[in-house]
């Protein structure tokens, strides 16, 4: 099974931060990523997905790069409502295998 | 407008069954692959099983090969999820999703394995 790996597991940041997440696959995945914020209590949603495109109503300040193995989300200007844990998915090889979560909290 | 609404969820004792179910609505659903994605309390997001399109490819989690099932009712728009000789570790809640880069999520329906 491909391992997924995020970096850092857990941050604080500030209201207005730019943040940056780190997603690593044990094997290459061309660019079958996905980005999903999860915040307490309430259904994931899906952010991006190819690694680089944002889902559907998705504000532009989320980002996405990378593909291969190592892979980036980006926040810019942090607002309250992203303040949540976000978890990289690969959906290249079955069993598809999620990121165990990077928790972003305010400082 | 997107909806998948699970049901099915709650109490069952070690070794036993449920079956859950999504209603989907709002999109093609004969076009998309669908998922159950799991999250125990406290936990992450665990892939549990993906069907295509058309049912006939379904792949597993290895925690739950062999005792789960997936399957869709494309005439009545429909996910189900058969999961049979439950463990203490298959508690969680269960999510729906709308294909295999999962763009929509359910609400989630909480399963309890305990006696």
């Amino acid at each position: 099974d491909i391992q997924m790996t995020q970096s850092p597991s857990s941050l604080s940041a500030s209201v207005g931060d730019r943040v940056t997440i780190t997603c690593r696959a044990s094997q290459g995945i061309s660019n079958s990523l996905a980005w999903i914020q999860q915040k307490p209590g309430k259904a994931p949603k899906s952010l991006i997905y190819a690694a680089s495109t944002l889902q559907s109503g998705v504000p532009s300040k989320f980002s996405g790069s990378g593909s291969g193995t190592d892979f980036t989300l980006t926040i810019i200007s942090l607002q309250p409502e992203d303040f949540a844990t976000y978890y990289c998915q690969q959906y290249d090889v079955y069993p598809f295998t999620f990121g165990p979560g990077t928790k972003v909290d305010i400082k | 407008e997107v909806q998948l609404l699970e049901s099915g969820g709650g109490l069952v004792q070690p070794g036993g069954s449920l079956r859950l179910s999504c209603a989907a609505s709002g999109f093609t659903f004969t076009s998309y692959a669908m998922t159950w994605v799991r999250q125990a309390p406290g936990k992450g997001l665990e892939w549990v099983s993906g069907i295509s399109g058309s049912g006939v490819d379904t792949n597993y989690a290895d925690s739950v090969k062999g005792r789960f099932t997936i399957s869709r009712d494309n005439s009545k728009s429909t996910l189900s999820l058969q999961m049979n000789s439950l463990r203490a570790e298959d508690t969680a809640v269960y999510y729906c999703a709308k294909g295999s880069a999962v763009g929509d999520w359910g609400q989630g329906t909480l399963v309890t394995v305990s006696s």
